[in-house]
């Protein structure tokens, strides 16, 4: 069965250092999208694209973060300076309508 | 906004027992419901799903029904086992799917 890959699972960094997560969707899917779990809180939505651009994006994802779809099979996600409170679980998803498909997770902690 | 509510955990079961972990929902339009579940360390995964009033899903034992009268998607299982152990979310989106939004999540421990 097709799978979402995430790359890396853990990634640790200096706080301001830039670091850019990425997904693989699934291959038929046209909807990509991040999400954000904190240790221990709810699973939180950042954005959604479609079609080569943002369709959505919560008041978390501020002008630190960006994504892009730079070729045809990955969806990045890129955190400009990072912040102690970015620390927290990314989840990628990808669907062609409900539900959406997520990714194992990439843990980002931030030193 | 669209909201869940899901009873807050931990729930802490005996093995075999009877499993109820309430969720009401908040929507505008006809949301799809699902149950994901978070095994310890891993990722979140599709537990079930019900698109549509009445509908209820089911997968692995647990079941929950779609009943739009009460704005409920409750999971249930009959008989736990201490492999259940795990955070549960109940979610919905929109029809097209376009954004998942999650309730805090129920940790549930089972007791050998």
């Amino acid at each position: 069965e097709p799978e979402v890959t995430q790359t890396p699972s853990h990634q640790v960094t200096q706080m301001g250092q830039e670091v850019i997560l990425r997904c693989v969707p699934i291959s038929n899917h046209l909807y990509f999208y991040w999400y954000r779990q904190i240790l221990g809180q709810k699973v939180e939505f950042l954005v959604s694209f479609y079609n080569n651009e943002i369709s959505e994006k919560s008041e978390i994802f501020d002008d630190q973060f960006s994504v892009e779809r730079p070729d045809g099979s990955n969806f990045t996600l890129k955190i400009r300076s990072t912040k102690l409170e970015d620390s927290a679980m990314y989840f990628c998803a990808s669907n062609k309508g409900a539900p959406q498909y997520f990714g194992p997770g990439t843990r980002l902690t931030v030193l | 906004g669209d909201s869940v509510t899901q009873m807050e955990g931990p729930v802490t079961l005996s093995e075999e027992a009877f499993l109820t972990i309430n969720c009401t929902y908040t929507a505008t339009g006809y949301p799809s419901l699902f149950w994901y579940v978070q095994y310890p360390g891993e990722g979140l995964q599709l537990l079930l799903k019900a698109t549509k009033a009445d509908d209820k899903g089911s997968n692995k034992g647990f079941e929950a029904t779609y009943r739009k009268e009460t704005t409920s998607f409750h999971l249930e299982k009959g008989s736990v086992q201490v492999s259940d152990s795990a955070v549960y979310f109940c979610a919905l989106s929109d029809t097209g799917g376009f954004k998942t939004i999650f309730g805090a999540g129920t940790r549930l421990f089972v007791k050998a």
